[in-house]
This record gives C-alpha cells, structure tokens and sequence, in this order.
C-alpha cells in the first residue's frame, strides 16, 4: 500500500527566507509523487511531479523537490518564499496501475510573515 | 478554456435531509473523480468515472452516497439521508489521460458541505 506523510501541519516563514516543506512517503512500486497546492478559495493546483526521470524536480513558482529514495523522501523547496506562496501544500503519491486514485498527506500550512 | 466547476459552493442542511452536489468538469476530459475532505482529515478518494461509467468506486463510505455521470459530461454527488459525519468539503476533478494514469489531475474549488 502506498502513503505518505507530511512532517509539518505548519511552517511559518518570512518573506524572502527558503521554504522547506517536508514528505516522507511509502510505496510497494516505484511510486510517482507529486505535490498540489491549495490557495484560499481556489481548486488544488498541480506543483510538480516525480515519475522516475531526473530525481530533481522542479515546478512552477520556483518550486522544487528532491526524489531521494534512500530516504523516502520528497520534500518541497523553494530559495526565497514570497507573500502569494501563503497557502495549503499537499505531497500526493499515486502507485502503479492506481489511475486517478491520488493518496494525500494530511498537508502543510505555509504562512509567510512579510 | 473554463476550469473544473462545482456547484454549490456551500451547503447547509440538517441532519437526514438529501444533498446533490453537482460537476462539470474540462470539456473533452474522459475521467472524472471525487474526492473529501473531513475536518481535520487528509483528502480522500471516493471515486473515479471514465466517460459514464464508474472505473472504481472503493473509496465511497457507504451506500447513503450516490454518485452518477449520465452521458459522460457532468457528474453528481447525491447525499441521502445526510449524517453529520458527512460534513466536509467535496471535490471534483478531471484529466483526460488514459484513466488517469498520469495522476495529473484538474480540481474545482469544492463544494463546502455543513450537516446540522
């Protein structure tokens, strides 16, 4: 069975300072990762995703994530966060031959103070 | 190109009354799901459609919920009797890769469900 957990129900950081933002998951298969954010009031929009080709990854808003399996790990960076970054982040893995059937963490609070 | 749409945004009923929620989702997407969020809780699949019908319905908590994509265009959510439990926000999303083995999928805001 696949899962993941996230480390954090909420970091707090200041505008300009780096995010981290941390997923440990666990998986049978070779798994696909992905993480979705969630802004006040809006749909669930897709980060990024990891599907076993270069193990950085790196996503819209100048966010990445490091696929480390010796860890498992996935989590989210960003260099220097910013006031529109403020929103709900979710670390999703979905196995082999699950189709749409996402499997969330709990998801992280980021707040950024300015 | 619209995005994925849920009406109503919120609802508010009592206890054992009946709830329909509806989605439309991106035009020309084959696969349509649903997914929901408890209080406090992770999001949580419920189920997946492919065109109209249900390619996997394992995560629907019990058979008060039903779920229906006449035509392979909108889908609806019928809640009935509505329990406190089912309290939560509802999602809708689509994709139009080959069952959603991709996992890149497109959400609606969600329709906010209040059980009195």
């Amino acid at each position: 069975a696949q899962s993941v957990t996230q480390l954090d129900s909420h970091v707090s950081v200041s505008e300009g300072t780096p995010v981290l933002l941390r997923c440990n998951y666990s998986s049978s298969y070779s798994p696909s990762l992905f993480w979705y954010v969630q802004h006040p009031n809006k749909g669930l929009q897709l980060l990024l995703k990891y599907t076993s080709a270069a193990t950085l990854v790196k996503g819209i808003n100048g966010f990445e994530a490091e696929f480390k399996k010796s860890e498992t790990s996935f989590h989210l960076t960003k260099p220097s966060a910013h006031m529109s970054d403020a929103a709900e982040y979710f670390c999703v893995v979905i196995g082999a031959y699950q189709g749409g059937k996402l499997i969330f963490g709990q998801g992280t609070e980021l707040s950024v103070k300015p | 190109e619209a995005g994925v749409t849920q009406f109503p945004s919120h609802s508010v009923i009592e206890k054992g009354q009946t709830v329909t929620l509806r989605c439309d989702p991106i035009s020309g997407h084959d696969n349509l799901y649903w997914y929901r969020r408890v209080m406090g809780k992770e999001i949580k699949f419920l189920l997946h459609f492919v065109k109209e019908s249900k390619q996997d319905e394992s995560g629907m908590p019990n058979n008060r919920f039903l779920a229906e994509r006449t035509g392979g265009t909108y889908s609806t959510l019928k809640v009935q009797p509505a329990e406190l439990e089912d309290s939560g926000v509802y999602f809708c999303a689509s994709s139009q890769d080959y069952r959603g083995r991709t996992g890149e999928l497109f959400f609606g805001e969600g329709s906010r469900l209040t059980v009195l």
